[in-house]
């Protein structure tokens, strides 16, 4: 594709439940970056993918939160006994310079924790 | 700790009017300020950014101005019209995690026409 696939879209779960949400990055960008945006608060980083290793994942909130990366291409972020504070979009941007280069976001994947 | 600080958090301008959004920074090493624009229900793209070599940058009706002694950029929006409504976040990046932007929590503006 073109641009920076996510799925699903929306995705309405209930407490307690593990959810997957993927991550398909623009062919060639070797950076793969997951954020969280919340109402008001911003894009929070979570985690920093060169390759398919993250050398950065400081910004997972709890151990609920994993991500992993395969082939150097798709990502998946899984988040497991769902909270209601979890409840938030999550993007996903790729980029082919690891260095202060352009993020390509794609549209989100919005989480809703009943 | 928040390290970049964005205002005002909303933003109504009449359209022609000019937009101008404010970020503070408190890191030092931050060498990369880029701009990202969001419509709804899409993910945020670049719309501009500056290194700290220059104190402005240009770019049609989008405008950066950098202060680099008051750790503080912001940004111009010429003759705002209405497509120009968006959610604005300004971002940082640099020094040893200089692949990480840092975002404000942006800043939604409506131009009315």
């Amino acid at each position: 594709g073109a641009g920076v696939s996510q799925s699903p879209s929306n995705k309405v779960t209930e407490k307690g439940k593990d959810v997957e949400l993927r991550c398909d990055p623009i062919s060639g960008h070797t950076a793969l970056y997951w954020y969280r945006q919340s109402l008001g608060q911003g894009l929070e980083f979570l985690i920093y993918f060169q390759g398919n290793s993250a050398p950065d994942k400081s910004g997972l909130p709890s151990d609920r939160f994993s991500a992993e990366r395969t082939g150097g291409s798709v990502s998946t972020l899984t988040i497991q006994r769902t909270q209601q504070e979890d409840s938030a979009v999550y993007l996903c941007a790729s980029s082919w310079l690891p260095q202060g280069g352009e993020l390509f976001f794609g549209e989100g994947s919005r989480l809703t924790v009943l | 700790q928040q390290q970049v600080k964005q205002s005002p958090q909303s933003l109504i301008v009449q359209k022609g009017g000019i937009s101008i959004i404010n970020c503070a920074y408190e890191n030092t090493a931050f060498d990369y300020f880029p701009w990202y624009q969001q419509f709804p229900g899409k993910g945020p793209a670049l719309l501009i950014a500056i290194r700290p070599d220059v104190s402005e940058k240009k770019e049609g009706r989008f405008t950066i101005s950098f202060n680099k002694s008051a750790k503080q950029f912001s940004l111009h929006i010429m003759d705002s019209q209405p497509g120009d409504s968006a959610t604005y976040f300004c971002a940082a990046s640099g020094g040893g995690s200089n692949y990480k932007l840092t975002f404000g929590k942006g800043t939604l503006l409506t131009v009315n026409p």
